[in-house]
């Protein structure tokens, strides 16, 4: 019963360094998302992805490029990170992206950029 | 596009005292709003969700919400508090007819003895 899978869980770059977040859901859900949490600010989201094969950009996307590899997997990646993206990111996803359906969470990624 | 205020960043009850934690809303259209909860070092899991089925929406562990639309408001509750409530709670909009979701900075709820 795995839901939404996330890894890694933690990570430490240095400025300048890329990396991918990889993100996995097992229940079959149309939309996924990636959010980043910080302190005072809530969640903000980067990314989502409605359906396979679309992506779309959020609230907070500049730095960050994602990938919707198949119905399952979302990645996020970071070109060229910058101590600004020292976050917890948070995938989620749901069965469609409009109307009622509520968010499934990982349990996030810290990330800390030096 | 959507956005919701959570007034109160932090807000501290006595165990077995009333809950209340505030949330408004803007929204150009029928909006759909939700409550989730986020314990240390977790993701973040539902609490309820508002749907326009009923204005009044019962959640898991005892937390309600009321739908206003003339004070665009969506305010959770929980008639007595427990120790195991401590946790912080985020209010969320999604519009009807919108993909995406977007969240309030969160209310941080303690609970003392």
């Amino acid at each position: 019963n795995a839901g939404v899978t996330q890894t890694p869980k933690f990570q430490v770059l240095k400025t300048g360094q890329s990396m991918t977040l990889q993100c996995a859901q097992d229940m079959n859900h149309n939309s996924m998302y990636w959010y980043r949490q910080d302190p005072g600010m809530g969640l903000r989201l980067i990314y989502y992805s409605a359906s396979e094969g679309t992506t779309d950009k959020g609230e907070v996307p500049n730095g960050y490029n994602v990938s919707r590899l198949n119905k399952r997997e979302f990645s996020l990646r970071l070109e060229s990170a910058a101590p600004s993206q020292t976050s917890v990111y948070f995938c989620a996803s749901s069965v469609r992206g409009r109307g009622t359906g509520e968010l499934f969470f990982g349990e996030g990624s810290r990330l800390t950029v030096l | 596009a959507q956005s919701v205020t959570q007034l109160g960043s932090h807000v501290s009850v006595s165990e077995g005292a009333l809950v209340l934690l505030r949330c408004n809303y803007s929204s150009s259209v029928p909006p759909y709003l939700f409550w989730y909860v986020q314990y240390p070092n977790q993701g973040l899991q539902l609490l309820l969700k508002y749907t326009s089925a009923a204005t009044l929406v019962k959640g898991i562990n005892g937390f309600e919400a009321e739908f206003k639309k003339s004070e665009t408001s969506f305010h959770l509750t929980k008639p007595s508090a427990h120790m195991s409530d401590a946790a912080e709670y985020f209010c969320a909009v999604r519009e009807y007819n919108n993909n995406d979701m977007r969240f309030g900075a969160g209310t941080r709820l303690t609970v003392k003895p």
